[in-house]
């Protein structure tokens, strides 16, 4: 079975630092994607950032950007120039094509931004 | 595009009822996934469904049910409800791939009392 695994519970960083989330995955398939998405304590889970495992270019969306390295199945985010608004629950995610949308989520990292 | 919006955002119910909820999907949208967010479960999968059809199906018992219209809205229903079924109940909406991109609804926190 696809497993995510997020070693770190927790982490903080203060305003305007960087800072770097990890993950790791399991997985025998070569063709899935992986995600990052943030719930703040609204609930509401929102897409941080993409990337296609046949991409060897590492994704990056503004302050956000990706550390994909395929062969260690590891998937880290960094988070540059820190924001209070960036504090939330982060959960990576893989999905694959052999399970059809079917998101498998990480444990989850909760984010402090100190001001 | 308005985004994932779900019905009701907070539901309160006592064991051994039942429940549904709704979710409509972003327009254009033929895929809708369901997942249950507990702590100590975590994010599961419930079910997925694709043009009025279950696609894909999580590991939860036959008390879970969903649906999903035409229009691609898409409501899941829970009988016979469990302490244990206290959760928030997410909806997600893709375009139709096999492998694409979620977006989440704001969820339904159900309660059971």
């Amino acid at each position: 079975a696809q497993t995510v695994t997020q070693s770190q519970p927790e982490m903080s960083v203060q305003e305007a630092e960087t800072v770097t989330l990890s993950c790791t995955y399991d997985t025998s398939e070569s063709d899935y994607y992986l995600f990052w998405y943030k719930q703040p304590p609204s609930r509401q889970m929102i897409l941080v950032i993409r990337q296609e495992a046949y991409k060897q270019q590492n994704a990056t969306e503004n302050r956000f950007s990706v550390n994909f390295q395929k062969a260690a199945k590891s998937f880290s985010l960094k988070i540059s120039d820190s924001q209070l608004g960036d504090a939330a629950m982060y959960f990576c995610a893989y999905i694959q094509e052999t399970s059809g949308s079917r998101l498998t989520f990480g444990e989850g990292t909760q984010l402090t931004v100190n001001p | 595009k308005a985004g994932v919006t779900q019905t009701p955002r907070y539901l309160i119910k006592t064991r051994g009822q039942q429940v549904t909820l709704s979710c409509s999907p972003i327009s254009g949208h033929r895929s809708v996934s369901w997942y249950q967010q507990t702590p100590g479960q975590g994010l599961q999968f419930l079910f997925e469904y694709f043009s009025e059809t279950q696609r894909n199906k999580g590991n939860f018992p036959g008390r879970f049910s969903g649906r999903q219209f035409s229009n691609s809205r898409s409501e899941m229903n829970v009988s016979t409800l469990e302490l244990g079924d206290s959760a928030l109940y997410l909806c997600a909406s893709s375009p139709g791939l096999a492998i694409d991109t979620q977006y989440f609804g704001p969820g339904t926190r159900l309660t059971v009392l």
